[in-house]
Formats: C-alpha cells, structure tokens, sequence
C-alpha cells in the first residue's frame, strides 16, 4: 500500500496568516492526489485534486502543488471558518489511502 | 444538486453484523462508482471499498475483504454496505462517497456505527 506522511499533525496559525500542510507519498503517485477539509462534526469536503485543481466552490485562497512523491496544500489569508482538519488521499493505486491528518487551530 | 442520504446510527452487539444504506440523488446513479470509508473516533480515515452500480463491480482494500459487503439498488438508487462479525475495532463513522476516478466530491453525512454488549 502507499503510505501518505502528513506533517505537521496540528497546527496554530493567526488570522490573515499564510498556512501550508505537507503530505509526503512513499512512492510516486504522478499527482494523483486530493485535500480534504473536515470541520467537527462534518463529512469531509474536497478541496483540491489532481494534486492543483480547485475543486467547484472552494476559495481561491487554497491551492495545492507538487508532483512525484512531495504535495502541498496552501490557505492564504487564513480565515476563521478554515479552522478545521485537513487530509491528503491518494488516488493512483489501490487501495486509495490518506493521510493521518492535520488539525488547524486559531491562535 | 448531488446528495448522499446514509441511514441512522446502529448500537450492535459484538459478532453481529450491520447493514447501512446510502441513498443517492441528483444525478445518475449508474453513472459513478460508491466507495465507502471509515473514520474511528477522533483519526484519519480509511478507504473500505467501491461498488459500481452499473455492473456491480467492486474493488476492496484488502483489510475489509470478508468484513465488508457491497451491494446496490439501481431501483432506488441506493448503496448497500454490510459488515459482518463485529468488534470494538469496527466501532466508526462509515461513510459513503460518490467517487470519479478515486476523487470523492460527494460525501454522506455519515451512520454512527457502536459495537457493544
């Protein structure tokens, strides 16, 4: 199976601020890969896939780049409905697999 | 627009089994695959498997095979997901998605699924 190592697992950031979580695949996955927001309580929703499309509806302060093993997801000028968890998936192989999360907090 | 209705909570006994549904609307059912994943209490999520209602063909993460089953309804639009010989490890939210090409766009709300005597 690919193992996607998410960093870091929680997160404190100030409103206004840039804030970037990294999700590392133990292969490549030629940009197969999604974000997800999950708000307590919630399912999760799609943010990005194809490593860098923005999913209908979502801000464009997200945004999501990398390629081979290495993928990251951006939020520019952090808002305080964005205070939520935040998973990559993998989708180029079975079984698709995610990472363990990363918990975002207001400071 | 694209909903997923999942059926209610379950409170099982251990080494029972539970079937939930996952009624789909908005959209053609036959047309994309259901996947179905699990999130124990407070972790990340796992991928248990996916129906294409159109053949009935799956795919599974090879954890849930045997402790999953996949089913539909293309008359009622629905999605079927059966587990079998419960335990506490089972104890999760199990959702549903509308998946295109592994992508899940579309979620359910989620069914509440508690093991215990």
């Amino acid at each position: 199976d690919i193992q996607m190592t998410q960093s870091p697992a929680s997160l404190s950031a100030s409103l206004g601020e840039t804030v970037t979580i990294e999700c590392r695949a133990s292969e490549d996955i030629y940009n197969g890969l999604a974000w997800y927001q999950q708000k307590p309580g919630k399912s999760p929703q799609l943010l990005i896939y194809n490593a860098n499309s923005l999913h209908t509806g979502v801000p464009s302060r997200f945004s999501g780049s990398g390629s081979g093993t290495q993928y990251s997801l951006k939020i520019n000028s952090l808002q305080s409905e964005d205070v939520a968890s935040y998973f990559c998936q993998q989708y180029y192989d079975y079984p698709y697999t995610f990472g363990a999360g990363t918990k975002l907090e207001l400071k | 627009q694209v909903k997923l209705l999942q059926s209610g909570a379950a409170l099982v006994k251990p080494g029972a089994s539970v079937k939930m549904s996952c009624k789909a609307s908005g959209y053609t059912f036959t047309d994309y695959w259901v996947s179905w994943v699990k999130q124990s209490h407070g972790k990340s999520l796992e991928w248990i498997g996916e129906i294409y209602p159109n053949s009935g063909a799956t795919n599974f993460n090879e954890k849930f095979k045997g402790k999953a089953t996949l089913t539909v309804d293309k008359s009622t639009s629905t999605a079927y997901m059966e587990l079998s010989r419960l335990t506490s490890e089972d104890s999760a939210i199990y959702y549903c998605t509308r998946a295109l090409f592994g992508v899940f766009a579309y979620w359910g709300q989620g069914t509440l699924v508690t093991v215990s005597s």
